[in-house]
C-alpha cells in the first residue's frame, strides 16, 4: 500500500520569504513523486516530478523539491515567494508496476502575505 | 494550447436526481481518468479508461455512479440517485498512454452541490 502525507493543511508566509511545503511518502516499492499546483476553480497543473537519477528537481515557477529515500521525503521549496504562488498544492506518489495509481496527499494551502 | 475540457463546470441537484459529467480529453490522449475531490482533501481516481475499456474501476461506487468511454474519446460520468456526500469536484484528466512516466493533463473540474 501507498500512502501520502503533507504536513501543515495552511502555509502562511510573506512575500519574499522562503516557501517550504512538507510531503512524506510511505511506499513498499520505490515511487515516483509529482508536485500539482492547483489554482482556485481550475485543475491541477504539474510543478514537478522525480522518477529516477538526480534527486533534486527542478519545475516552473521557481520550485523544486528534493527525494529524500532515508526521510521518505519529497518537500518542495520555492527561495523567495510571490503573490501569485497562492495556491493548493498536492503532492503524489505512483507506483512504477502495472497499477500505476496517482495517490495524493491531502494538499497545503500556501498563502502568500504582501 | 491543448487542453482537457469538462462541461458543466457548476452543477447543483438536489439528492435522489441524476447528474451528468461530460469531459474531452486531449487530442490523441489514449488515457482518461476520473477524480473526485471532496473539499478540503486530494483528488482520489474512480475510474481510468485505455480507449474505450476500463482499466480500473475499483474506486468507483458501482451501485450508484457509471462511467462510459464508446469511442474511446470523450467519457461520460454519472451518479444516480446523487447523494449529500457526493457533493465534491470532478476532475477529468488524460494522458497519452497510462504509463508511469507520462503527464496527466487536468480539466478544469465540474463541482457539484447536491442539496
Amino acid at each position: 500500500a501507498q500512502s501520502v502525507t503533507q504536513l501543515g493543511s495552511h502555509v502562511s508566509v510573506s512575500e519574499g520569504a522562503l516557501v517550504l511545503l512538507r510531503c512524506n511518502y510511505s511506499s513498499s516499492v520505490p515511487p515516483y513523486l509529482f508536485w500539482y499546483v492547483q489554482y482556485p476553480n481550475q485543475g491541477l497543473q504539474l510543478l514537478l516530478k522525480y522518477t529516477t537519477g538526480a534527486t533534486l528537481v527542478k519545475g516552473i515557477n521557481g520550485f523544486e523539491a528534493e527525494f529524500k529515500k532515508s526521510e521518505t521525503s519529497f518537500h518542495l521549496r520555492k527561495p523567495s515567494a510571490h503573490m501569485s504562488d497562492a495556491a493548493e498544492y498536492f503532492c503524489a506518489v505512483r507506483l512504477n508496476n502495472a497499477g500505476n495509481m496517482l495517490t495524493f496527499g491531502g494538499g497545503t494551502r500556501l498563502m502568500v502575505k504582501p | 494550447e491543448a487542453e482537457v475540457a469538462q462541461s458543466p463546470r457548476y452543477k447543483i441537484t438536489e439528492k435522489s436526481q441524476a447528474v451528468a459529467f461530460w469531459c474531452d480529453p486531449i487530442s490523441g490522449h489514449a488515457t482518461l481518468y476520473w477524480y473526485r475531490q471532496i473539499l478540503g482533501q486530494g483528488p482520489e481516481l474512480l475510474v481510468q479508461f485505455q480507449d474505450e475499456s476500463v482499466v480500473d474501476d475499483s474506486q468507483l461506487p458501482k451501485d450508484r455512479f457509471s462511467a462510459e468511454r464508446l469511442k474511446g474519446v470523450d467519457s461520460t460520468l454519472k451518479i444516480q440517485p446523487a447523494e449529500l456526500g457526493d457533493s465534491a469536484m470532478y476532475l477529468c484528466a488524460s494522458s497519452l498512454v497510462g504509463g508511469a512516466l507520462n503527464e496527466q493533463f487536468f480539466g478544469p473540474g465540474t463541482r457539484l452541490t447536491v442539496l
